[in-house]
This record gives structure tokens, C-alpha cells and sequence, in this order.
């Protein structure tokens, strides 16, 4: 059963406009989100993280936005640009003991067109 | 961001052979490091979790004396890949967690088993 799930494998948009990466978890006990980027061949790297407690976290163009009661996150980044291309990977985990393990979403393969 | 350092970046070895891959912390302390693998156009896998000081735990499928893995210090954890067959053929990342449960991803390992 996949507990974290990013639904739309792939996006294009067109640079300067918003790009909107949606995640959904099925699990109620995950109170901490990450967001990050992975070029092929590469390990992913850390964008951005929210915790459970707050609705919104911004950092420059990379917003994430949290709907607990929905179990839905976004990563918005606004303006989009070429170097954004890339996958991108939802992860959620608990706090404490095993709970620090990293359950992740399949990805989305972002395509920023110039 | 922290760096985390992972070597080698590229092996080939024959069939039967170990391959041992390190995983360094450079900048900080991580009492808890955790080895991934990923296969084509897959999300990643967590294989298992490793601590300073202690045994692996190593996720359920995945054979705790094929993968051997050691955190010696709180800055080195490294996974030795043993008697490797074809089908071990595969990305392997390392993870180091940080502060708030971010986890730091290093560059890969990509393992070409012949």
C-alpha cells in the first residue's frame, strides 16, 4: 500500500509561470514533510520541509502548503525556470525512533520549457 | 545545505566479488545514516537504517548478510555489497539525518555487476 503518492508522473510548464507539485499520504501519523529534487544519476536534494503544525512554509520561489485535514501537500515554485527541470520527490515521516525513516512518493519529472 | 559524501561514484565488478561503498557526513554529526536503492524510473527504496554504535535494521526483503552494513562513527556508515550477482546491479544512495529529520542525500553510487 503506498502511503505517500504523487499522481501526475510528469509536468510541463513554461518558464515564469508557477509550477504546482501535488503529493497526497494516506497516513495520519506523519507530521513531517520534505520536498526534494533529483537529477538522474544523482541524490535527491533537499528543498524544502514543513512540519504538521504549520499550514505554510516559503523559502525564495519554493512555497509548500500543507492541508492536514485533506492529507494533501503542494510545492508551488514561482517563477518556474529551465534549471527547475528536474524529478521531483514528496517524502513524509513521523518524528522519533523508526519514525525517522523517509516514506516517499514515485516522483514527478518537471519540465520547465524556456 | 550539509554535504554528505558518498564514494565511489561509479563501480563495475565481476560476479562474486564484494563491493564496499562509503557514505561520509562532512560538516555534521549523524547519529543516524540510512542506505536506499533505486531502480529504473522507481521511486527510492529504503534498504536500511543504520546507527552509530549499533546494529543495522534492515527493511523487511532485504538480506541483512548480502548487504553488510557498518556505522563505525558518528560521520562514516558503509554498505558492502557481498558476493554481488548481476540482479545487485543497481543506484544506491546514502542518507544522513540532520536537525528536524532532514535527511541529506549523497551523490549515488551507480554498481554495474558483470
Amino acid at each position: 500500500d503506498q502511503q505517500v503518492k504523487q499522481n501526475s508522473p510528469s509536468l510541463s510548464v513554461q518558464e515564469g509561470r508557477i509550477s504546482i507539485l501535488n503529493c497526497d499520504y494516506t497516513n495520519s501519523m506523519f507530521d513531517y514533510f520534505l520536498w526534494y529534487k533529483k537529477y538522474p544519476a544523482e541524490g535527491p536534494t533537499f528543498l524544502i520541509s514543513i512540519s504538521s503544525i504549520k499550514d505554510k512554509n516559503e523559502d525564495g520561489r519554493f512555497t509548500v502548503f500543507l492541508n492536514k485535514s485533506a492529507k494533501h501537500l503542494s510545492l508551488h515554485i514561482v517563477p518556474s525556470q529551465p534549471g527547475d527541470s528536474a524529478v521531483y520527490f514528496c517524502a513524509a515521516s513521523g518524528l522519533g525512533g523508526s519514525n525517522y525513516k523517509l516514506t516517499f512518493g514515485k516522483g514527478t519529472l518537471l519540465t520547465v520549457n524556456p | 545545505g550539509a554535504v554528505v559524501s558518498q564514494h565511489p561514484s561509479r563501480v563495475i565488478c565481476k560476479s562474486g566479488t564484494s563491493v564496499k561503498i562509503e557514505c561520509r557526513s562532512l560538516d555534521f554529526q549523524a547519529t543516524t545514516m540510512f542506505w536506499y536503492r533505486q531502480f529504473p524510473k522507481q521511486s527510492l527504496m529504503l534498504m536500511a537504517t543504520s546507527n552509530e554504535g549499533s546494529k543495522a535494521t534492515y527493511e523487511q526483503g532485504v538480506e541483512k548478510d548480502k548487504f553488510l552494513i557498518n556505522h563505525a562513527s558518528l560521520t562514516l556508515s558503509t554498505l558492502t555489497v557481498t558476493s554481488a550477482h548481476p540482479e545487485d546491479s543497481s543506484f544506491y544512495i546514502c542518507s544522513a539525518r540532520a536537525a528536524e529529520n532532514i535527511q541529506y542525500f549523497g551523490a549515488g553510487t551507480r554498481l554495474s555487476v558483470l
